[in-house]
């Protein structure tokens, strides 16, 4: 069965860098959510979108931004990089209202020196 | 502050022993999710619990929910090595995004 993919699976920038992270839900998921997890930590919730729409912000910079497009991926701009943000970074979906089973993508870690 | 606890932190066991893990959180929920994740990897499903339903079974895992304490346990029955990762519960406390907690390391010892 497909899974959330995204890319890149490793990313290293440079302190006041930009990155983009792309997450490509599975198919017929309507909505993606953004995770941080940073060393030995739990994940911490970042944005959700639903039909293309914000649905839900939780602890995520100004410095980022997130969209989701017509055909449902959802890509994270991360702008003004700094070293607190190297953490992994989840994609999940699913489908429907949130009452549903959020499966997750294998991750994107970035790292900034 | 962390919506969902879980407890222990760490725990050891032997191979064949039984794990079980608690997650405590605090606001009203749809639902609970448990996953589980290998160092540094990604997070696996392994079980949904709705807010109406007390208890579930999937395989070797048993999941039971207690609204009224605010508390869920997942259960592994005859643990395996593989069994060895990180569990989080994760809570939806509102329609469009989940909280983790912070997450028990369990080590089953060959």
């Amino acid at each position: 069965a497909a899974g959330v993919i995204q890319s890149p699976r490793h990313l290293i920038k440079e302190k006041r860098e930009t990155a983009t992270l792309k997450c490509y839900p599975i198919p017929r998921h309507d909505t993606v959510y953004w995770y941080q997890q940073g060393p030995g930590q739990d994940p911490q919730f970042l944005i959700s979108f639903y039909e293309k729409m914000q649905s839900d912000k939780g602890s995520i910079p100004d410095r980022f931004s997130a969209q989701q497009f017509s055909d449902y991926h959802s890509e994270l701009n991360m702008s003004s990089l700094e070293l607190g943000d190297s953490a992994l970074y989840f994609c999940a979906s699913s489908l429907g209202q949130g009452v549903d089973t959020q499966y997750f993508g294998p991750g994107t870690r970035l790292t900034v020196l | 502050s962390q919506q969902g606890e879980e407890d222990p932190q760490a725990l050891s066991i032997q191979e064949g022993e039984n794990a079980t893990m608690n997650c405590s959180y605090k606001t009203s929920i749809n639902n609970l999710q448990w996953y589980r994740q290998n160092s540094g990897r990604g997070l696996v499903h392994l079980i949904l619990i709705r807010s109406n339903e007390r208890e579930k079974h999937s395989g070797r895992l048993r999941v039971t929910l207690d609204t009224s304490k605010k508390s869920s346990s997942l259960l592994i029955t005859a643990s395996r090595a593989a069994d060895t990762a990180s569990y989080f519960c994760a809570t939806g406390p509102g329609t469009y995004k989940y909280i983790f907690g912070t997450g028990t390391r369990l080590k089953v010892l060959a």
